[in-house]
């Protein structure tokens, strides 16, 4: 099974300020044969299902506010949130659909600070 | 617009078995593979499914293969997860999810609202 990590596990940032969350799986998610990362990144408010904020690695689902952006290749990943708003407060997760287990990490809850 | 209704949750006590269904609307559910994913209260996220657009291919997690069972009545617009011989461990809210195409190897792109279930006796 790929195993997927996540850091840190919460981080509190001010408002307006950038917050970083990092991702990395035990194995590569980069399939050769398209050159595509089978990583995506859902946002999880409280009391809400997830919602998918980033797939590809790096493509920003339709409507996400373009302060989200997904970067990285093979085994390592980032989401950034360049400007913390309010309405960012919330559980991170990342995801790989590259082979079955299609597992999670441990989730980063994003604060206020 | 998207809309995946889970219901069928409940209490059950070990060893039980529930079904649950998904009501999918606003797409066409025979394009889509679709799957279950469940979070236990105050836990992250699980993996637990997927099937295939046609349902001809179907995946498990090791904590649920042989036990639960994914299937789907694409003219029914319905998704289902048979679920038998319970375990406390299985209490969370189980979400159903539409894959972003017909493979399983999709992402997911819509999650639904989730049904609670409680094993416990």
């Amino acid at each position: 099974d790929i195993v997927m990590t996540q850091s840190p596990d919460s981080l509190a940032v001010s408002l307006g300020e950038r917050a970083t969350i990092n991702c990395k799986s035990s194995q590569s998610v980069l399939y050769s044969s398209n050159n595509k990362n089978y990583l995506v990144w859902y946002q999880q408010k409280p009391g809400q299902p997830p919602k998918l904020l980033v797939y590809w690695a790096s493509t920003r689902e339709s409507g996400v506010p373009d302060r989200f952006s997904g970067s990285g290749s093979g085994t390592d990943f980032t989401l950034t949130i360049s400007s913390l708003q309010a309405e960012d407060v919330a559980v991170y997760y990342c995801q790989q659909h590259y082979s079955v287990p299609f597992t999670f990490g441990p989730g980063t809850k994003v604060d206020i600070k | 617009e998207v809309q995946l209704v889970a219901s069928g949750g409940g209490l059950v006590q070990p060893g039980g078995s529930l079904r649950l269904s998904c009501a999918a609307s606003g797409f066409t559910l025979s394009s889509y593979a679709m799957s279950w994913v469940r979070q236990a209260p105050g836990k992250g996220l699980e993996w637990v499914s997927v099937i295939s657009s046609s349902g001809d291919n179907t995946y498990y997690a090791a904590s649920v293969k042989g036990r639960f069972t994914i299937s789907r009545d694409n003219s029914k617009n319905t998704l289902y997860l048979q679920m038998n011989s319970l375990r406390a461990e299985d209490t969370a809210v189980y979400y159903c999810a539409k894959q972003s195409a017909g493979n399983c190897y999709s992402s997911i792109d819509y999650w639904g609202q989730g049904t609670l279930v409680t094993v416990s006796s």
